[in-house]
């Protein structure tokens, strides 16, 4: 079966610690996306990747960091710089200009809450 | 930046009724919008727009888009308590970038 997986679901981390989350797609997809949504809010760039070995900033970068080392995979590291980290992290993905299959395809999500 | 303003953020709603949400947005290089359907885990697509004045439809929903007037709407008819929901409008611009406005929670009751 074709998707994006996510792990872990839930993940705890103590302040000042970095943590890793990984995103997989088996969809052959060429863009991968990061967002984070906070309770009752919508979802939020955090970085998007059209390609391999090339990523962008969205519109909350800082405190984040990604690598795009293979088409498949797009972890997102959270560092000890990002105030608020407790959130639920989404990662997509999607192959723009394939017309009536271009939407986007998320990811399960992990939820990071820091204690 | 690229903006998606949404509303109204809630409303309520009867079994039975109609609703309509609406999608503003100013983006640069307007390539697409997009509406997904979230309830308590990742969205779900619903429809992806880019031509202005060409109704989609899917069951009791349906979506149009005003290139124009740089917005869309989303229509649920006959609403049953599973269209409760938050939905979301996207748009993608300039390096397929997409951003999502904050999303409309419906809440239908029986």
């Amino acid at each position: 079966d074709g998707g994006i997986t996510q792990s872990p679901k839930y993940l705890f981390r103590k302040e000042g610690q970095n943590v890793t989350l990984s995103c997989e797609q088996n969809l052959n997809h060429d863009a991968m996306y990061w967002y984070r949504q906070d309770p009752g809010q919508g979802l939020r760039l955090i970085y998007y990747s059209q390609i391999v070995n090339d990523f962008q900033k969205g519109d909350i970068a800082e405190g984040y960091s990604v690598s795009r080392e293979k088409k498949e995979s797009f972890p997102l590291t959270v560092t000890s710089a990002q105030k608020n980290p407790t959130a639920f992290y989404l990662c997509a993905s999607r192959s723009p200009g394939q017309g009536r299959r271009d939407e986007q395809f998320f990811g399960p999500g992990t939820r990071l809450t820091v204690l | 930046e690229d903006k998606v303003v949404q509303s109204p953020l809630s409303l309520v709603v009867h079994e039975g009724d109609t609703v309509t949400l609406n999608c503003s947005y100013e983006v640069t290089n307007f390539r697409s919008l997009l509406w997904y359907k979230q309830e308590k885990k990742a969205p779900t697509f619903l429809f992806m727009l880019t031509s202005s004045g060409i109704e989609k439809k899917s069951g009791r929903l349906s979506s149009i888009l005003d290139k124009k007037e740089l917005f869309s709407i989303l229509n649920i008819t006959a609403t049953q308590t599973g269209d409760s929901a938050v939905y979301l409008c996207a748009v993608e611009g300039n390096d397929y970038k997409l951003s999502f406005g904050a999303g409309t929670t419906v809440t239908v009751r029986a």
